[in-house]
This record gives C-alpha cells, structure tokens and sequence, in this order.
C-alpha cells in the first residue's frame, strides 16, 4: 500500500545551519508530494509540493525535488533561522487517474529545534 | 490562516461520553477531509466528503461518525469516548474541482479532545 517514510528527529542544528529531512515514499503511479509545517500549538501549513516527477517545490527558501527513481522527496533548506524550528510532515496523495480528490498519507514528522 | 475553522478549540469530556467536532471549509471549498494526530499513531485518515457525500473511509472506528451540510460545514461525531480517544482531530479542505490547486489541502487549527 502507500506509505511515507522519513527520517526520524528529533534534528538539532544552530542558526544559518544546512538542513536535510529524508523522504522516501511507496506509491503506485505517480503520486503527489507535499511538505508540511507545523508550528507549536498550530495546524498543520502546507510548505512546498510536486505533482509529477522531476518537479521541485519551493517555498521560504526550502526546496524538495520528486525523484521517481529513487522514491524521494527530500526537504532541503541552505540557512536554517531560529523561527523554522517545527515539526515537519511529508505527505503524498495517490494518483487516481488525474483526479484532485484524495486523503492524504503522512510520515510520521520530524521535529527540528534551531539554537541561536 | 488557512481559512479552516474548527470549533471547539480544546474539548475535555468523560469516559462513555459524546462529543460532537465542527468544521468550516475554506470559502469555496467542496471537499472536507478529518484526520486524527496522536501520539502513537500520528497522522490518521478518517473521513473525507466532497459536496455532501461520503467519498471515503479510512480508520474510523464505528464509535464515529461524520456528515458533511448543505452548506459544506462538516461535523465529526465521537461517541462512548474512551481514553485512547484523546487526540488533536484536524479537519482540512480542498476545493476538490480541476486544475492544479485544486487537490491542496488546508488544515484547520485542530480541536484537542482529552478524554479523562
């Protein structure tokens, strides 16, 4: 079945720090794939997504590019601020003969913590 | 914000009771989908509706139930609560038509349901 897998946290770094979070997913088709935020206390905001493969999504100065080959979606941001400290989800929709509707699957999120 | 409103905030109930969990889509939004985030089991599918109808169940206990208004607000129903029932329950929307936004979904704050 579909499934999500990420890289388990919690992820420590200081400020202006390089940030990978591994995503590695198992979909049939061509899924869509979707980061998302959430803050203390708060719902959960869609930071970045990717519907076919090869696409990289952006957002706040984070990237994830879909890599079909390697079943990926990689969150990736160059200098990490204190106020990015959150939990991070990765999530993917099934492909279902190009409808918009869907649940949506979850990893089970990564908690970054940045120190001043 | 997302323009999801989810009532109540925070919900603190008895073993055996029920509680009954409020959405509002954002404006335009056909399809309602409610997750349940807890501890152990993360993020959780339920339910999804589009436009009054069930589309689709995920794991839902029978103890649930949920139903989707004429005017597209959702209610999630949880009856003879248990202490495993103590969860965060977001409700997210979709606009569920054509076109490449189309399948996002926006989460609500979430209602925080302590079953004591």
């Amino acid at each position: 079945g579909d499934s999500v897998t990420q890289m388990e946290g919690p992820v420590t770094l200081s400020e202006e720090a390089f940030l990978t979070i591994n995503c590695t997913y198992t979909a049939t088709g061509y899924p869509s794939l979707f980061w998302y935020v959430q803050y203390p206390g708060e719902g959960l905001q869609l930071l970045l997504k990717a519907t076919k493969a090869d696409d990289k999504g952006s957002n706040k100065g984070f990237e994830a590019t879909y890599r079909k080959e390697t079943t990926s979606f990689h969150l990736e941001k160059g200098s990490v601020q204190v106020s990015d400290s959150a939990v991070y989800f990765c999530a993917l929709r099934p492909y279902d003969r190009g409808s918009t509707l869907g649940r949506l699957y979850f990893g089970r999120g990564t908690q970054l913590t940045v120190w001043p | 914000d997302s323009g999801v409103t989810q009532t109540p905030k925070h919900l603190i109930t008895a073993t055996g009771q029920r509680v009954t969990l409020r959405c509002s889509p954002r404006s335009g939004d056909l399809s309602v989908y409610w997750y349940q985030q807890s501890l152990d089991q993360g993020l959780q599918f339920l339910i999804h509706y589009y436009n009054g109808e069930e589309r689709a169940k995920g794991n839902i206990l029978e103890r649930f139930s949920a139903q989707q208004f004429p005017d597209l607000h959702s209610e999630l129903n949880l009856s003879s609560l248990e202490l495993g029932d103590s969860a965060l329950y977001f409700c997210a929307s979709s606009a569920g038509t054509s076109g490449g936004e189309a399948e996002t979904q926006y989460f609500g704050p979430g209602t925080r349901l302590l079953v004591l």
